[in-house]
């Protein structure tokens, strides 16, 4: 069976601070996703990652994915209030198309000013 | 359409009660997903379609949730005699298909069960 497991859970931090968000997953998989959702809302594609070594960056935030440790992580620079959010990663089978994803359980990130 | 879009947003069933949550994907859009997300809680899976087909429905919790998809295109998900522990938002999500495709997310139904 997947799983999943992020960590931290919750993550307070000031403006301006980097930090790094960690998702472990326990079998083989060759996608890995990160999924940003605010309050009340619905869930918005940050990144898709689909290969070792692979490195994706926006804006203040850059994924990476190791599948030989089974990790990934979400780092943020010099955060600002406005990426305050719940951040999730999701990982799918090795070998599936689109097939069902796992998620961890969030992070959910508060920035103060 | 230019997004996932479901319907109702809210729903409040008394326990005991029927209900049916619809997701209309994107046009086009082959696979269509059902989740599950308590509060405070990631997204977990119920069910997953390839156009009319259900390929796996190895995440719906008891024989009292039920899905379909009969053309292809918009799906229904079912729930019969509502339990309190159904109180969650339950999210739709589509994909073109492939490995390197990125699902879509509807808004999501929240259902409350009293």
């Amino acid at each position: 069976e997947l799983k999943v497991e992020q960590n931290p859970l919750f993550l307070s931090m000031q403006e301006g601070k980097n930090y790094t968000i960690y998702c472990n997953y326990s079998t083989t998989s060759d996608r890995l996703y990160w999924y940003r959702q605010d309050p009340g809302k619905s869930l918005e594609s940050l990144f898709v990652l689909l290969s070792n070594g692979a490195v994706k960056q926006e804006g203040r935030l850059m994924a990476s994915l190791d599948t030989k440790a089974r990790l990934s992580t979400l780092h943020i620079t010099a955060a600002v209030h406005d990426l305050s959010a719940t951040y999730f990663c999701a990982v799918g089978a090795s070998g599936g198309g689109a097939d069902g994803l796992t998620f961890g359980k969030g992070t959910h990130l508060i920035i103060q000013p | 359409g230019a997004g996932v879009s479901q319907s109702p947003r809210y729903k409040v069933a008394k326990r005991g009660q029927d209900v049916a949550l619809r997701c209309d994907p994107i046009s086009g859009h082959v696979s269509l997903f059902w989740y599950q997300q308590a509060l405070g809680q990631g997204p977990e899976f119920l069910t997953y379609f390839q156009n009319e087909a259900q390929l796996d429905k190895s995440g719906l919790p008891s024989d009292r949730f039920f899905a379909e998809r009969p053309e292809g295109s918009v799906s229904t998900l079912k729930i019969q005699r509502t339990q309190q522990e159904d109180s969650a938002v339950y999210l739709c999500a589509s994909s073109s298909g492939g490995r390197g495709r990125g699902y879509t997310f509807g808004s999501g139904t929240r259902l409350t069960v009293v």
